[in-house]
């Protein structure tokens, strides 16, 4: 049982290029998530899902998609990569326990360069 | 503007020191979270708290959320070098499940 399964863990992009960040889960959750983090600016919503062929913006999208054919899987997607987009990213799932509150499982990120 | 604001964002304590982490707003969360990260790897889940002035433990650590859920705090007993790492606050307003994180604060416990 994996978890929250991210890649690849490191990658260098040259300004223009495209990449997909791959996230799989096996945890069979509906809500996922894309955050990206800043040195010194905690994490920042880019996109979120809440389930298969849903998907919506979060606080930074721009330059940015995702796609959700499957619950297991929530690739985001770089088009033309910039170098405001040097950052760490991070998918995460949450579990749905309104009497707990909600908890994130995050994978363990894509740290991501752009020059 | 920051919706969650940590204090202090940079600590470096001797083994066996107590310390405070604060989180605060001024707008209301149905529910709060503390996550601890280390370098290179993902935020780990600490504790939910839902409940305005709720108090959960965890084994060294008391997490206490605010009477009206604008802010809450995390209190480390006899710190080790374990403990160091980043440590983020989190929220979560009405029935989203989206959340809002602080920019968290970085823990140097020194043996």
């Amino acid at each position: 049982n994996a978890g929250v399964t991210q890649t690849p863990k490191f990658r260098i992009l040259k300004i223009g290029q495209s990449m997909t960040l791959q996230c799989t889960q096996d945890m069979n959750h509906n809500y996922m998530y894309w955050y990206r983090q800043d040195p010194g600016m905690g994490l920042k919503l880019i996109y979120y899902s809440v389930g298969a062929g849903i998907t919506d913006k979060g606080e930074v999208p721009n330059g940015y998609n995702v796609s959700r054919s499957t619950t297991e899987d929530f690739p985001l997607r770089l088009e033309l990569a910039a170098p405001s987009q040097t950052s760490v990213y991070f998918c995460g799932i949450s579990s749905r326990a309104p009497k707990e509150g909600y908890g994130y499982t995050f994978g363990s990120g894509t740290r991501l360069t752009v020059v | 503007t920051q919706l969650l604001e940590q204090s202090p964002q940079f600590l470096s304590i001797q083994e066996g020191e107590n310390l405070t982490v604060y989180c605060n707003s001024s707008s209301v969360f149905s529910s709060l979270q503390w996550y601890r990260q280390e370098p290179g790897e993902g935020p780990v889940l600490l504790v939910t708290v839902v409940t305005g002035g709720e108090v959960k433990k965890l084994k060294r650590l008391t997490f206490q959320f605010g009477d009206a859920r604008k802010d809450s705090s995390l209190h480390i007993t006899a710190a080790q070098p374990g403990d160091t790492g980043l440590y983020l606050c989190a929220g979560a307003q009405g029935g989203s499940e989206k959340l809002v994180f602080g920019k968290g604060m970085k823990l140097t416990v020194n043996p």
